[in-house]
């Protein structure tokens, strides 16, 4: 079964500290992998997404297909990272729109 | 450019009751996608909308049934609304059948 798992539903660090928010996934084929943020009180918009290879706001993820993993990860998190983070996977069906989330993951920074 | 906007933002409906919830989609965008979010949990797939035709459903049943208008726009009905039903309901729009780029704020659907 396809599925998207987030270990943590809550991650607290201090200012200054790495981050890495885990994430995993169960796909039979060549999965698409997505980071999706939401903000306090704003609406959830896409972070980045693995094909792009792009940085974003300091925070990158790599694709490890051995270990079908998708970890975020970000080398000095800063207070306004404070958000919550969901992994994304697409997706079976034939549509890029049957994106599959994990729980989320709740990010604190603390100054 | 005006982003995802949806209506009502809040609705309690009883058991047995029919809601329709309206989304307009990102100026230029072509396809919407409709997703259940329970509490605690991550954004379900429902399905998408791409020029007016459904291009992929996930695991719902058929009394979630949706449309989309010529301008893009889209609708999701839910009849014989069950007490599960209650969750943040989301549309995202994208351009041709790509993953949601832009979400709307939801509608928090209450069934009671």
């Amino acid at each position: 079964a396809q599925r998207v798992t987030q270990p943590e539903k809550l991650l607290s660090v201090f200012k200054g500290a790495p981050v890495e928010l885990k994430c995993n996934y169960s796909y039979s084929g060549s999965p698409e992998l997505f980071w999706y943020v939401q903000y306090s009180r704003q609406r959830l918009q896409l972070l980045l997404r693995h094909i792009s290879r792009e940085s974003i706001k300091g925070f990158t993820a790599d694709l490890n297909k051995g270990e079908t993993s998708f970890h975020l990860k970000k080398p000095f998190a800063q207070e306004e990272d404070s958000a919550m983070y969901y992994c994304a996977l697409s997706g079976y069906g034939g549509s890029q729109g049957n994106l599959i989330f994990g729980k989320g993951t709740k990010l604190s920074v603390k100054p | 450019e005006t982003g995802v906007t949806q209506s009502p933002t809040h609705l309690i409906k009883t058991r047995g009751q029919q809601v329709t919830l309206r989304c307009s989609s990102q100026s230029g965008h072509n396809t919407v996608s409709w997703y259940q979010q329970a509490l605690g949990q991550g954004p379900q797939f429902i399905f998408q909308y791409y020029r007016e035709e459904e291009n992929g459903r996930g695991n719902f049943p058929p009394r979630f049934s949706g449309l989309q208008f010529p301008n893009y726009s889209s609708e999701l009905n839910v009849n014989a609304l069950e007490l599960d039903d209650s969750a943040l309901y989301l549309c995202a729009s994208s351009l041709d059948g790509d993953p949601p780029l832009h979400f709307g704020n939801g509608t928090r659907l209450t069934v009671t």
